[in-house]
């Protein structure tokens, strides 16, 4: 079993839904972050967290701790939105990259 | 902002050669990491370095080596490249010394290197 799970592994949206990708971990964390890599490879960091919720424009990262679970939202979803997201946790000494959830917004 | 580059998009090699990736970043940076990222696998820390001439290995070193002769560049190698070393290669710094990843630092990333090996 991985140590960092993401789900779905591809999701198709229509431009305007909702859209919510999961992340599960199974390591005890210091920090998780959710970055947004484009076709073409650069990653780029959304968020850093470590407990509760961080919105930033149409994004919105939550963390449970104890569940072990954070979900990465996207409010009024853009076909420039498509990209691979990638969840990473830290733990101890080291950090553990999830398989990334590939998005493809259609217009 | 901060800008990290690395030499090649795309780059073709044969089974046996010497292969070179470069990456540089213009921030004054203590922390380089060389990761490769394959379908469905993630991003796997090949190694990473907190200080000039010092270097650390990751979870996937065997096949790889680095230098870090200058503060601001980070190289890996590939000493004799072979099929199962084809990947998107990633490097990426950060400003912390604090063992990879702190709590409040974030890793900027170069836009990768598609090496394939044939």
């Amino acid at each position: 079993k991985n140590e960092v799970e993401q789900s779905p592994q591809n999701l198709t949206a229509q431009e305007g839904e909702f859209i919510t990708i999961n992340c599960s971990y199974s390591v005890g964390i210091s920090a998780l972050h959710w970055l947004q890599q484009h076709p073409g490879g650069g990653i780029v960091s959304l968020f850093m967290l470590s407990s509760g919720k961080k919105k930033h424009g149409r994004l919105i990262a939550t963390i449970n701790i104890q569940e072990k679970h954070s979900s990465l939202h996207i409010t009024a979803s853009h076909p420039r939105d498509s990209a691979v997201y990638i969840c990473a946790v830290k733990d101890y000494d080291k950090v553990i990259f999830g398989p990334g959830t590939s998005l493809s917004v259609i217009p | 902002d901060v800008k990290v580059t690395q030499s090649s998009r795309y780059l073709v090699k044969r089974t046996g050669e010497k292969v070179f990736l470069e990456c540089v970043q213009d921030m004054d940076h203590e922390n380089m990491f060389w990761y490769r990222q394959d379908p469905g696998l993630g991003l796997r820390l090949i190694y990473f370095s907190y200080d000039v001439k010092m270097k650390e290995k990751g979870d996937i070193p065997e096949g790889y080596s680095v230098s870090r002769e200058k503060k601001e560049r980070f190289s890996l190698i590939l000493e004799s490249a072979s099929t199962n070393q084809t990947s998107m290669y990633l490097c990426a710094s950060t400003l912390s010394r604090l063992a990879q990843w702190s709590s409040t630092d974030t890793q900027y990333f170069g836009p990768g290197t598609r090496l394939t090996v044939l």
